[in-house]
């Protein structure tokens, strides 16, 4: 157990609809990144925050938007939602934002795009 | 772009077999490196890293040279066990870039009795 939670643990839903998915970093760290974990692109890193602030971004698409909150929760949050985004949702957690911070992945929610 | 390149799977192994997985990169700047491994069902969990050239990162019997020269970071065990079966993914982060992980394909292994 890596300390990192994420719900919910599977999501089922229609396309067009919208989505959030919750992620409750370890305790004492101030890091939370996304990534999309799917059978054609592979895993990729979404967005990075820290300490409530925006750090880095990847390959996230307008459709979709993150946020952190003052108690260091993270939020996804993935809208007009289409089959492709389908994927494991991978949140990860460090105590500091660079490079020398060893991230700790959580179980993953797994989006179903009907 | 950065980008991480591994050898395909699923690589099949018997128990106490030699493993190699090969991974090679491709980065603007001079990369951390690392290896990652799935269970089945579970996130990714940091098995082993490497910061700068001919540094060698081990963990649980498994290792890997950082080779600038050939920008490689290949993962060897010397005796797989059934426990290994799972999926190691390597991947690479610079500075500059927050911590963005970019990660490699994948190498599904499969070892058996």
């Amino acid at each position: 157990d890596s300390g990192v939670t994420q719900t919910p643990k599977h999501l089922i839903t229609a396309t067009g609809q919208r989505v959030t998915l919750r992620c409750s970093p370890r305790s004492g760290d101030l890091s939370v990144y996304w990534y999309q974990q799917s059978l054609d692109q592979g895993l990729q890193f979404l967005i990075q925050y820290y300490n409530g602030e925006e750090r880095a971004k990847g390959n996230i698409l307008e459709r979709f938007s993150a946020q952190q909150f003052p108690d260091l929760h993270s939020e996804l949050n993935l809208s007009s939602l289409e089959l492709g985004d389908s994927a494991l949702y991978f949140c990860a957690s460090s105590w500091g934002g660079g490079i020398d911070s060893e991230q700790f992945f959580g179980p993953g929610t797994r989006l179903t795009v009907l | 772009g950065d980008s991480v390149t591994q050898m395909e799977g699923p690589v099949t192994l018997s128990e106490e077999a030699f493993l190699t997985i090969n991974c090679t990169y491709t980065a603007t700047g001079y990369p951390s490196l690392f290896w990652y491994v799935q269970y089945p069902g579970e996130g990714l969990q940091l098995l082993l890293k490497a910061t700068k050239a001919d540094d060698k990162g081990s963990n649980k019997g498994f290792e890997a040279t950082y080779r600038k020269e050939t920008t490689s970071f290949h993962l060897e065990k010397g005796s797989v066990q059934v426990s290994d079966s799972a999926v190691y993914f390597c991947a690479l982060s610079l500075t500059g870039g927050g911590n963005k992980l970019t990660f490699g394909t994948g190498t599904q292994l499969k070892v058996e009795l």
